[in-house]
């Protein structure tokens, strides 16, 4: 069974840039897309981006230009940053890994909150 | 770019009813469609893929329909975890993009 477990700082200011991991414990890294989604009571489920074992990545169109996922596969981590962070992306954001299209698992979420 | 929506966007019921929720795609998506369950506090959990799957665990009163451009989600009977936020899903292949509704709160009524 899968865990995914994530950290990174919960409280930014504007401007500053969103950095958080997820580890991944008891499943293959290879084989699957390992994704960052984030949640806010306006916009519901928003799909940042996604990244493979190998660093191929895909975004969102909409967040492409300030966001950037990397992977160590060594540590089975990834990695998500998201600069010039406005009161807008303030969110719960999960990492995630999805198979053929489908997310089958999720981390436990953490609620970033952008103030100054 | 695919649009997902769902309707309606607040199901009140009662417990041991049956709950029909609905997901419409703006283009056809074949059958690449999954279904997830939030509760309050919770990261969402899968329920149904490729339309009409169960996933591993799902109780059976759970079951999907569909494909092209119109979905449904089933609840053959509420149980009292039932209620909760519902959404709907696609990954498109190009460009590759993870899409999801807007989601449907199931209440007690």
């Amino acid at each position: 069974q899968v865990q995914l477990q994530q950290w990174g700082a919960g409280l930014l200011k504007p401007s500053e840039t969103l950095s958080l991991t997820c580890a991944v414990y008891g499943g293959s890294f290879s084989g699957y897309y390992w994704s960052w989604i984030r949640q806010t009571p306006g916009k519901g489920l928003e799909w940042i981006g996604e990244i493979n074992h190998s660093g191929s990545t895909n975004y969102n169109p909409s967040l492409k230009s300030r966001v950037s996922i990397s992977v160590e596969t060594s540590k089975n981590q990834f990695s998500l940053k998201l600069t010039s962070v406005t009161a807008a992306d303030t969110a719960v954001y999960y990492c995630a890994r999805t198979i053929f299209g489908v997310v089958r698992g999720w981390g436990q979420g953490t609620l970033v909150t952008v103030s100054s | 770019e695919i649009v997902l929506t769902q309707s309606p966007a607040t199901l009140s019921l009662s417990p041991g009813e049956r709950a029909t929720l609905s997901c419409r795609a703006s283009q056809s998506i074949s059958g690449f469609l999954a279904w997830y369950q939030q509760r309050p506090g919770q990261a969402p959990r899968l329920l149904i893929y490729d339309a009409s799957k169960r996933a591993t665990g799902i109780p059976a009163r759970f079951s999907g329909s569909g494909s092209g451009t119109d979905f449904t989600l089933t609840i053959s009977s509420l149980e009292p975890e039932d209620f909760a936020v519902y959404y709907c899903q696609h990954r498109s292949n190009w460009p590759p993009r993870v899409t999801f509704g807007p989601g449907t709160k199931v209440d007690i009524k």
